[in-house]
């Protein structure tokens, strides 16, 4: 079963455009991670938060993570074509490394 | 380097048969993970491995699905008598950092008729 949700479950927005998703889970975490998919297949990896942390910047991208309201938003700023794609959190405990995704959100960037 | 492959990238097989997929993690990684995706839902965790043992396999759905890596690297997902219910996209992925990175490969897509 999913740990989580993200919303929106969709988001079409223009180039140039900062772009902001956002993940609700249900239990006490070790990490959160951030994932990008294309076309249905291979997952790449984005970013990783620890649940001691509460924002983290890469490149382009900042995570911030509430673990009081067991939330993480994703911020894609300066959004490009490129960045069409699904995007997943995904969570781990700590007695254990599987990943549990959320339902994701598809983002479509218009050029 | 060389990244985690999956084969087939395809399978399309009969509703009963016997199917098994392929995963080559990063050379070096010793946890590798067994994920399967539907169309438009999230990855769901079926099973993980550090090292040849079955770290958790809780996320199998029943005894039609068992994996093996009989040497640490390799790993083979096997399906017995197969169901429609089973298409799905299979992904693979393999970590050896203790935050638990997880690189992926590009998944098998099953089709079962």
């Amino acid at each position: 079963s999913q740990q989580g949700e993200e919303d929106p479950q969709a988001l079409s927005i223009q180039e140039g455009e900062n772009a902001t998703m956002n993940c609700s889970y249900k239990t006490s975490i070790n990490n959160l991670q951030w994932y990008r998919q294309n076309s249905g297949r291979g997952l790449v990896h984005l970013i990783l938060i620890r649940s001691n942390e509460r924002e983290k910047h890469s490149g382009r991208l900042r995570v911030t993570l509430d673990t009081s309201k067991k939330s993480s938003s994703l911020l894609i700023t300066a959004s490009r074509a490129a960045d069409t794609a699904s995007y997943f959190c995904a969570t781990d405990r700590y007695n254990t490394d599987k990943l549990i995704f959320g339902t994701g959100t598809r983002l479509q960037v218009f050029p | 380097g060389a990244g985690v492959s999956q084969t087939p990238s395809n399978k399309v097989t009969e509703k009963g048969k016997y199917v098994e997929l392929r995963c080559d993690p990063i050379s070096g990684h010793t946890a590798l993970y067994w994920y399967r995706q539907s169309l438009g839902q999230g990855p769901e965790f079926l099973i993980y491995f550090q090292g040849t043992g079955a770290a958790d396999d809780s996320g199998l759905p029943n005894d039609r699905f068992f994996a093996v890596r009989p040497e640490g690297s390799v790993s083979t997902l096997k399906i017995q008598r197969t169901e429609r219910g089973d298409s799905a996209v299979y992904l693979c992925a393999s970590s050896s950092t203790v935050e638990n990175e997880q690189f992926f490969g590009p998944g098998t897509r099953l089709t079962v008729l």
